[in-house]
């Protein structure tokens, strides 16, 4: 069965620091989603594509974090500097898109950064 | 998007039906309800959803109250590995929209 891939799976960082996180997709996908989740919290929403494109960023701190993805496959996002604050679970989610199973998000298994 | 609401904790006995209630009582027409759960250091997982009639799959039953403002997922034979934390969301479906979790319910099946 496909599954959505994500690097690394656990990343320690110095504040301060710049740090990067990778999602591979479900083949096909056109929706692509990360999501931040706090100890103790659900996940919430950073920023959301279709395709290349930037659907919502509403929630994602730009002063810092940046997020793209240039071939509407893969992703990266990034966080320059970190913060203290930043430590928690970085979930991708991808998406058939607009269609009927569009409901549907398929979790990849996260990237637990812990900054110091 | 309608928010919902759902008890902390809940346990339930291996082997024994786990009943799952949420209440989003501000629902409107169009919005869905969905049930996904997260198995401790994994990403969620989609289990089921409906509009207003009960739904049934290989993994749970969701049972939608007439007036829609609540529902229960029901595992029919809890095991071990439905421990988890349990999330109600409601949104409309039609497009890709993003999930909006709240804290959820926590399962703990135990021998």
């Amino acid at each position: 069965e496909a599954e959505v891939a994500q690097s690394p799976r656990y990343k320690i960082t110095e504040k301060s620091q710049a740090v990067a996180f990778w999602c591979d997709p479900i083949s096909g996908h056109a929706t692509l989603y990360w999501y931040r989740q706090i100890l103790g919290q659900g996940p919430e929403l950073l920023v959301q594509f279709q395709d290349e494109s930037v659907v919502d960023d509403s929630q994602l701190p730009k002063d810092r974090f940046s997020a793209e993805r240039l071939k509407g496959v893969d992703s990266t996002l990034k966080i320059q500097p970190a913060e203290l604050g930043d430590s928690a679970m970085y979930l991708c989610a991808s998406s058939q898109g607009l269609s009927l199973r569009s409901y549907e998000q398929y979790f990849g298994p996260g990237t637990r950064l812990t900054v110091t | 998007d309608a928010k919902t609401t759902q008890p902390p904790s809940m346990d339930c006995a291996e082997g024994r039906a786990a009943n799952l209630p949420c209440n989003h009582s501000t629902i409107s027409g169009n919005e869905y309800v969905y049930w996904y759960r997260q198995i401790h250091s994994q990403g969620p997982q989609y289990i089921i959803h409906g509009l207003k009639n009960n739904e049934t799959n290989e993994m749970a039953s969701l049972i939608i109250t007439e007036d829609r403002k609540s529902s229960t997922l029901i595992l029919p034979h809890a095991t071990l590995r439905d421990t988890a934390v349990y999330y109600c969301i409601v949104l409309p479906t039609g497009t890709a929209s993003k999930l909006t979790f709240g804290t959820g319910t926590r399962l703990q099946v135990t021998l």
